[in-house]
């Protein structure tokens, strides 16, 4: 609906697993944004990469690795997560302006 | 003191019910202004910008007030269809957009 779709819906993995969360958007933006969304916290700005070029990580612990290979897809990439990395993981683009077209998140559980 | 603070309810108000949300922001320099919506288990999607002047969008009309650095969403005749999370998001550029945590509205038959 929003052009910003995400795989997979959901994702539970242990904490020695390696996996990755793929973005993807068809509405021609410039940027693109990782957050994070936990219970009864703000959402938090993970990273931006706005042509392409990474411009924001907000100090993410290094188990998160962003890859932007080209403007219309975003990866996450997991690896030695912690149980309290468990939380709503979202996606979005921008027309380089400033409002957001949100995926439908990624649902992680990391046990 | 966080960047974006809003009542987290939740608000339960009867349907046709006027509601109003408030949300203060710590950053005078801020110059955009959003409220977004949240439903459950939903990803957020913008409900409208903020804009000096105030804006109008149907029911909904949403005001800011630089002074006292706070901007406020108001839902008239509310439908059952409204009942979700309104995210107020303040910042100075799609690059450094903060959010609030949400408030929670239900509304009631």
């Amino acid at each position: 609906e929003t052009g910003v779709t995400q795989t997979p819906r959901h994702l539970v993995m242990g904490m020695t697993n390696k996996k990755s969360l793929k973005c993807e958007q068809h509405l021609g933006h410039n940027a693109m944004y990782w957050y994070k969304q936990s219970a009864k916290k703000p959402l938090e700005l993970m990273f931006v990469y706005s042509l392409e070029e990474r411009v924001e990580n907000n100090s993410v612990p290094s188990r998160f690795s962003p890859e932007c290979p080209n403007s219309s897809h975003l990866f996450l990439h997991l690896h030695t997560l912690q149980p309290e990395d468990s939380a709503l993981y979202l996606c979005a683009s921008s027309p380089l302006g400033e409002k957001l077209f949100f995926g439908s998140g990624t649902q992680l559980s990391v046990l | 003191r966080k960047e974006v603070e809003q009542d987290p309810g939740p608000f339960n108000v009867p349907e046709g019910a006027t509601v109003a949300f408030n949300c203060t922001y710590s950053n005078s320099a801020s110059q955009s202004f959003f409220w977004y919506r949240q439903d459950c288990r939903k990803e957020p999607k913008l409900l409208m910008s903020v804009y000096s002047s105030g804006n109008e969008d149907g029911r909904f009309t949403a005001q800011l007030n630089r002074a006292s650095q706070y901007i406020s969403l108001l839902i008239r005749d509310s439908k059952l269809s409204d009942s979700a999370t309104y995210l107020c998001v303040v910042g100075t550029g799609a690059n450094n957009l903060f959010f609030g945590t949400g408030t929670r509205l239900t509304v009631i038959p």
